[in-house]
């Protein structure tokens, strides 16, 4: 298995372009989130979905787009990309029940200038 | 609001001593709460998970307590390695009330092993 992946690994993007955050798992994972982490902020949830076709807001929605199509993947769009949205974003995954233990992507590490 | 507290400044220990980080939150009675451990450059990785009705659990070198009238979870690492040096977040289930939603972290504790 490759667990979770996240594709690109780096990006810089000018003010306004729009993008999207490429996240896949191959454990049949029901839940996925994304989170975006800042130093002195720790991890904060952007949105989540406990399954294909669900999605719902976390703690800091605002300028992201995600959607749910298949169970795999979970991909996060920019809209209009600002510099507050310079950060390191994580995609993870959870199987249902269990220890609802979350496994983390590598992260993607993104500059809006 | 509902807060997570961690210890914001570096925890410098002896090898082969004992670490103890700690976790407090307010405002809010989880089901459960986890640990995991974050290395430079890496997404953070699951260590362990504690519930509510559970007051203490052990996984080699790791032990986990949970107070919910204190509101605070104690993670320990007992001999303690240089290997072990990395940041421990600690995460609640803020969203869900018992479910895999999505999870509320702590900032991390930065835990530094001295040979």
């Amino acid at each position: 298995n490759a667990g979770v992946t996240q594709t690109p690994k780096f990006q810089v993007l000018k003010t306004g372009q729009s993008m999207t955050l490429q996240c896949a798992q191959d454990m049949n994972h029901e839940y996925m989130s994304w989170y975006r982490q800042d130093p002195g902020m720790g991890l904060r949830l952007i949105h989540y979905s406990v399954g294909a076709g669900i999605t719902d807001q976390g703690e800091v929605p605002n300028g992201y787009n995600v959607s749910r199509s298949t169970t795999e993947d979970f991909p996060l769009r920019l809209l209009s990309a600002a510099p507050s949205q310079t950060s390191v974003y994580f995609c993870a995954s959870t199987p249902l029940g269990g220890n609802y233990e979350q496994y983390f992507g590598p992260g993607t590490r993104l500059t809006v200038t | 609001s509902q807060k997570i507290e961690q210890n914001s400044e570096a925890l410098n220990i002896q090898e082969g001593k004992t670490a103890t980080l700690t976790c407090n939150y307010t405002n809010y009675s989880p089901a459960y709460l986890q640990w995991y451990r974050q290395d430079p450059g890496r997404g953070p990785v699951f260590l362990l998970l504690i519930r509510e009705n559970e007051k203490e659990k052990r996984k080699e070198r790791l032990k986990v307590t949970f107070d919910t009238t204190l509101k605070q979870s104690l993670f320990h690492i007992t001999a303690s390695q240089p290997a072990d040096s990395a940041t421990y977040l600690c995460a609640l289930d803020m969203y869900s009330g018992g479910g895999a939603d999505g999870l509320t972290f702590g900032k991390g504790t930065h835990l530094i092993i001295q040979p």
